[in-house]
Order: C-alpha cells, then sequence, then structure tokens
C-alpha cells in the first residue's frame, strides 16, 4: 500500500540557518504530495503540494519537488525564521478513487524550533 | 468566516461515557473526513464521506459512528469511552475524496479529548 517516510525530529535550528526535511514516498501510479504544516494549538494548513513528477511547490519561501525518480519530496528553506516553529507533515493522495488508495496519508511529523 | 469548525475545542469526560464532537464546512465541498492524532503527533484517517455516503471506514472500534446530516456537516459520536480515545480529532473537508488532481484538504482546529 501507499506510505510516507519522514525523517525524525525533532529539529532545532538558529534563526536564518538552512532547513532540509526529507521525505519519500512509496506508491502505485502518480500519487500527489503535499507537505501540511500544524503551529502549536491549531489545526493543518496546507503548505505546498505538486500533482505531478518534476512539479515545484512553494510557498512563504518553503519549496519541494517531486522527484519520481528518487520517490522523494523533500521540504527546503533558505532561512528560517523564530515564526516557522511548527510541526511538518508530509503526505500522498494516492490517484484512485475513494478506498484505501485514495486516502490522504501522512509521514510521522517533523517538529521544527527555530532559535532566535 | 471559520472553513472548517470543529465544537468542541476541548473535552474532558470520563470512561464510560458517551460523547459527540461536531464539524461543520461552509465551503461547499463534497467531501469530509475524521482523522484522529495521537500523541506521538501520527495521523490517521478513520472515516471519509462524500455526499453524506460513507466511503472509507478504517479499522475503527464500533464505538465511533460518524453521521453526516447534510453535505456540510459530519459529526462523531463515541460510545463507552476509553482511556486510549484519548487524541487530538481533525475534521477536514476537500471537494472531492482524495485521489491526486489537485483535491486540497482544508482542517479544523481540532478537538482534543482527554478521557479520565
Amino acid at each position: 500500500g501507499n506510505s510516507v517516510t519522514q525523517m525524525e525530529g525533532p529539529v532545532t535550528l538558529s534563526e536564518e540557518a538552512f532547513l532540509t526535511i526529507n521525505c519519500t514516498y512509496t506508491a502505485t501510479g502518480y500519487p500527489s504530495l503535499f507537505w501540511y504544516v500544524q503551529y502549536p494549538g491549531e489545526g493543518l494548513q496546507l503548505l505546498l503540494k505538486a500533482t505531478k513528477a518534476d512539479d515545484k511547490g512553494s510557498n512563504k519561501g518553503f519549496e519541494a519537488t517531486y522527484r519520481k525518480e528518487t520517490t522523494s519530496f523533500h521540504l527546503e528553506k533558505g532561512s528560517v525564521q523564530v515564526s516557522d516553529s511548527a510541526v511538518y507533515f508530509c503526505a500522498l493522495s494516492g490517484d484512485n478513487y475513494g478506498g484505501s488508495q485514495g486516502n490522504l496519508i501522512f509521514g510521522k511529523g517533523t517538529k521544527l524550533s527555530v532559535k532566535p | 468566516d471559520t472553513a472548517v469548525s470543529q465544537t468542541p475545542k476541548y473535552l474532558v469526560t470520563q470512561m464510560g461515557n458517551d460523547k459527540s464532537i461536531k464539524c461543520e464546512q461552509n465551503l461547499g465541498h463534497d467531501t469530509m473526513y475524521w482523522y484522529k492524532q495521537d500523541s506521538k503527533k501520527f495521523l490517521k484517517i478513520m472515516f471519509s464521506y462524500n455526499n453524506k455516503e460513507l466511503i472509507i471506514n478504517e479499522t475503527v472500534p464500533n464505538r465511533f459512528s460518524p453521521k453526516s446530516p447534510d453535505k456540510a456537516h459530519l459529526n462523531l459520536h463515541i460510545n463507552s469511552l476509553e482511556l486510549g480515545d484519548s487524541a487530538v480529532y481533525f475534521c477536514a473537508s476537500s471537494h472531492r475524496p482524495w485521489g491526486g488532481m489537485n483535491t486540497e484538504a482544508f482542517f479544523g482546529q481540532g478537538t482534543r479529548l482527554t478521557v479520565v
């Protein structure tokens, strides 16, 4: 079945440091890939997405490129801020209607803490 | 206006009680979901409804029963609450059941259920 593996946290960085959070996936067909962010005490918000190979999703300085050859969708940001402190989830949506393969499947989440 | 709203935000109750969590979306979406987030932040889908019809029912105890009176509402009723039910429950909605193709999901702020 479909699955998502992302790097374990927590990740602690200083402000303005470079961020990479690794995410790899297993899926049949042509899934869509997402990064969601959960700020403390809040629900999940879509950060960025990519729906086909070689697409690059970007938002708020974050980027991720859909790499089918390496089945990866790593999240990067060149210069993190304290306000980026949150839990980041990589997710996959299969290309089959409904059922388990149509689910939005999440990785286990990576907690990022950015220190001033 | 809140897109996906859940009530209550916090719920503390004793073992054995029956409780409900309500969810409403004003986005005009056809599909709604319930996710459970455990203490380690792991997110797992529980149910999915499309146009009031159940399309995903993962391995969830029968004590959990979703009810969708209309497309804009998906409530979660839990009977005979157990300690292990303590978690954060998230409601979400999307235009269509996930199957790739730009189907962004919008999440509520979550309901933190504590069973004592």
